[in-house]
């Protein structure tokens, strides 16, 4: 079955520091998603992608985040000055055609933040 | 707002018998979706199941089913003949009412999660 990927699996970096988070959706998938994960908590939404442009975001994606698909496969996460409280798995979605309910998630990207 | 409710943060099963993994939710759409899926020690989060409000049969997929109970807003996880490979986390989560481009089909609300330990 096709999958998302994620990578790094694991990302360690200084408190301050701008990080990347890079997603591969799948390949015929129209729409895109960030969520996080602290450890021990539930996994939460951050935002969604669709057309080229943020569709929603929540609370916690906030102006130190953005996303961008640069060259049509690829799906970033960028933080740019990370906080201690950025700690987490950080999970890209995807799926396909509007009206599709699966949700397709990657391994995850386990951020720590020194 | 939406919320799930996962009251169990641990169940043990022995291998072969049925489980059930309980879900509560609260939202206040006229339609929504109900989902699970596992996180196994890895860490990477797998689909199992999906349920519509408006379906009016229980989702079935191989050995998962959901046990929709509209009226008490619960929508419970059975596993039947539990594995070794079970053992994982559970993560019940829903999504609200549809939005016109869609994309509020991937914006999910999730539990806290439900620990399962399959003994052999």
């Amino acid at each position: 079955e096709p999958e998302v990927t994620q990578t790094p699996s694991h990302q360690v970096t200084q408190m301050g520091q701008e990080v990347i988070l890079r997603c591969v959706p799948i390949s015929n998938h129209l729409y895109f998603y960030w969520y996080r994960q602290i450890l021990g908590q539930k996994v939460e939404f951050l935002v969604s992608f669709y057309n080229n442009e943020i569709s929603e975001k929540s609370e916690i994606f906030d102006d130190q985040f953005s996303v961008e698909r640069p060259d049509g496969s690829n799906f970033t996460l960028k933080i740019r000055s990370t906080k201690l409280e950025d700690s987490a798995m950080y999970f890209c979605a995807s799926k396909n055609g509007e009206g599709s309910e699966k949700l397709f998630f990657g391994s995850g990207t386990q951020l720590s933040v020194l | 707002a939406q919320k799930i409710t996962q009251t169990q943060p641990g169940m043990f099963v022995q291998e072969k018998e049925a489980v059930t993994l309980d879900c509560t939710y609260d939202t206040s759409d006229q339609s929504y979706g109900l989902f699970w899926y596992k996180q196994p020690s890895s860490g990477e989060m797998i689909f199992l199941i999906y349920q519509g409000s408006y379906d009016e049969q229980n989702a079935t997929e191989g050995r998962y089913s959901l046990n929709f109970q509209k009226a008490r807003k619960s929508a419970n996880l059975v596993i039947s003949a539990s594995q070794l490979g079970d053992s994982a986390m559970y993560f019940c989560a829903m999504r609200g009412i549809a939005n016109a481009g869609g994309t509020s089909y991937g914006k999910l609300t999730f539990g806290q999660g439900t620990i399962l330990t399959v003994h052999p």
